[in-house]
Parts: C-alpha cells; structure tokens; sequence
C-alpha cells in the first residue's frame, strides 16, 4: 500500500472558521490531489500540486486554497468555511505516467461545517 | 469536456450472483482505470485498460475497454459479499494540460449473504 496519511480523520467545525487538511506521502511522488467526494456528485478536483511549489485549480476550486512547501506535504485550507464545503476529502498521489496516471488515495478526512 | 458516465448507479444481488458494471463515454481514452472503494476509506486502483479490445482478469473480476476506447466494463462472477462497495472508473482527462483523472459517478454494489 502507498504509504499516504491524513490528518484530521474527522473534523467538526463553525461556518466562518479556518481549516487546514494535511496529506502526508513517503512515497516521494512528484503529483499531488485534493478531491471532494458528495454523493451524486462523485470525486471531483479541487487543487492539485505538479511539485514543490507548483499546484494549480482543479473543478471545484472556489473557497480553497493549497500549499506544498515539501515533496511530502500538500495542505488543503478552507479560509472561511462554509456548510456547502461539508465533504468527504481525499488526498492522493501518483508519480504520473502521461497516459495513465495511476492515482493512490489516502484514507479521508470528514468534514462538517455546521 | 470528456465526461464518464456508469451504470447502473445501484445494484443490489445475493451471493453467488454474476453481474455487469458499465463505464460509457462519448470521448476516446488513451486507458481507463478502475477503482473499488468501500465505506469509510479511499478508492483502491483495480486495474488500468490500455489496448481498445483488452481484458484483464483478477480473480473473479473481468476488465474489459472497448475496440474504439470509448467504454468499458467490469464483470464480477459469482459475487461476495466483500465485493460490496463502490465501483469507480476514471480516464485522463486531455482538456487539460497536467494528465488530470475525470471520474465516473460510481455503480453502489451490494451483495448479501
């Protein structure tokens, strides 16, 4: 299994607070994902890193912001957060070969925004 | 926009059943993959489909892409409980420029003893 770890696993929380989700890898791969899952909706993009420093918007951006100070480390940050960001979050990783992109996933992390 | 799109949403068998998930789009895919998520955890990487016209076996699992990329299918023979859980394809989404995953809405299996 790839070794991908999330922190908080749940979290609760007030509309109008911050929060940071951090995706943890010791895989040293180079591609990094955030992604909400909802039901209906399925997985969808949020923000995704190509290396350190580098990250960039994906489908469902607005509200989101991202860091990646360090190969290992992607941080997800809800500025002010609203109860329509109540989501289930995954991380995860791949060292992207063009034509495949073989994604692995961390575990999640629920979220509540009341 | 390249979109996925699997039926049926839903599928609920007893043991011992044979069932067929589909994953059709309008667009051609170089691969598509298919993932297994159960409840409360991420999604697991089953396979990738490469070669229009391939099949892959795992086990009970039949993989197979379509001879023009456009779809795919996974068949699970004599099915178990522990197949239970959410079934997801994904290909590259080319409208993009970083080989980004778009993903189906996922097949909800469930099998009962």
């Amino acid at each position: 299994d790839a070794g991908i770890t999330q922190s908080p696993r749940h979290k609760v929380t007030e509309t109008g607070t911050p929060v940071t989700l951090r995706c943890h890898q010791t895989e040293n791969h180079r591609y990094m994902y955030w992604y909400r899952q909802d039901p209906g909706h399925g997985l969808r993009l949020i923000h995704y890193s190509y290396g350190v420093k580098d990250t960039d918007k994906g489908e469902v951006s607005d509200g989101y912001s991202v860091s990646r100070s360090k190969t290992e480390d992607f941080l997800l940050t809800l500025e002010s957060a609203t109860s329509s960001q109540t989501s289930v979050y995954f991380c995860a990783i791949s060292a992207l070969r063009l034509d495949y992109n073989e994604q692995f996933f961390g575990p999640g992390t629920r979220l509540t925004v009341l | 926009t390249q979109l996925l799109e699997q039926s049926p949403q839903f599928l609920s068998i007893q043991e011992g059943e044979n069932l067929t998930v589909y994953c059709n789009s309008s667009s051609v895919f170089s691969s598509l993959q298919w993932y297994r998520q159960e409840p409360g955890e991420g999604p697991v990487l089953l396979v990738t489909v490469v070669t229009g016209g391939e099949v892959k076996k795992l086990k009970r699992l039949t993989f197979q892409f379509g001879d023009a990329r456009k779809d795919s299918s996974l068949h699970i023979t004599a099915a178990q409980p522990g197949d239970t859980g959410l079934y997801l394809c994904a290909g590259v989404d080319y409208g993009g420029s970083q080989g980004n995953l778009i993903f189906g809405k996922g097949t909800k299996l469930s099998v009962k003893p």
